[in-house]
């Protein structure tokens, strides 16, 4: 595997449901971040970690919570949603100190 | 407030037909300005990254270009490969939090035509 994977690529909810999204970087990079993007909207940052430490929370409700257990994992759970979370939502990863960042392909969320 | 804005929302050009995207911004500092392609249902591919007024850089038939207020992507004679969604994002100097966060523009969606 190259670069930044996401698993799964699709993903169907119910708004009772706990779910995981997962994803790996293999760029050697020491930060990683979740964003959502919704239709007609620009991407919206949601997390950032930083050598695994949270530096980020974009006011991002609870029931989105991020686990990043080393530099190259992040892991994104979902419980209870509202139909309003469908979106894609990107992982993608950096090196701290350069900007530039590098996004995996997405998971297609949709909350029955 | 640190905002980006991209124009056209969507642009249809004929294979061959030269045009250029933009993207202006208001920052209070700007560290970097960087152009992004994404195609449906996949994450956007990196392009250009952008640092001071003047600046330029190339691939194929893409330049993008830089001044104190906005960036423009030229694109030259494209095909229809080139049909995809661009996104424009900045990187600022005072976000406060985590410093490596970048904001985006709502993107142009680019269809070329054979």
């Amino acid at each position: 595997e190259t670069g930044v994977t996401q698993t799964p690529r699709h993903l169907v909810m119910g708004m009772t449901n706990k779910k995981s999204l997962k994803c790996e970087q293999h760029l050697g990079h020491n930060a990683m971040y979740w964003y959502k993007q919704s239709a007609k909207k620009p991407l919206e940052l949601m997390f950032v970690y930083n050598f695994k430490e949270q530096t980020e929370n974009n006011s991002v409700p609870s029931r989105f919570s991020p686990e990043c257990p080393n530099s190259s994992h992040l892991f994104l759970h979902l419980h209870t949603l509202q139909p309003e979370d469908s979106a894609l939502y990107l992982c993608a990863s950096s090196q701290v100190e350069k900007e530039t960042q590098y996004f995996g392909p997405g998971t297609r969320l949709l909350v029955l | 407030e640190d905002q980006v804005t991209q124009s056209p929302e969507a642009l249809r050009l004929q294979e061959g037909e030269s045009s250029s995207l933009n993207c202006s911004y208001t920052v209070s500092g700007l560290r970097g300005l960087f152009w992004y392609r994404q195609d449906p249902g996949k994450g956007p591919e990196f392009l250009f990254t952008l640092y001071s007024a003047g600046e330029e850089k190339e691939k194929e038939r893409l330049k993008a270009t830089l001044t104190k207020k906005e960036s423009f992507l030229h694109i030259t004679a494209p095909k229809p490969e080139d049909s995809a969604t661009y996104l424009c994002a900045v990187h600022a100097l005072n976000y406060g939090g985590a410093t490596n966060k970048l904001i985006f523009g709502t993107g142009t969606l680019l269809a070329v035509q054979p």
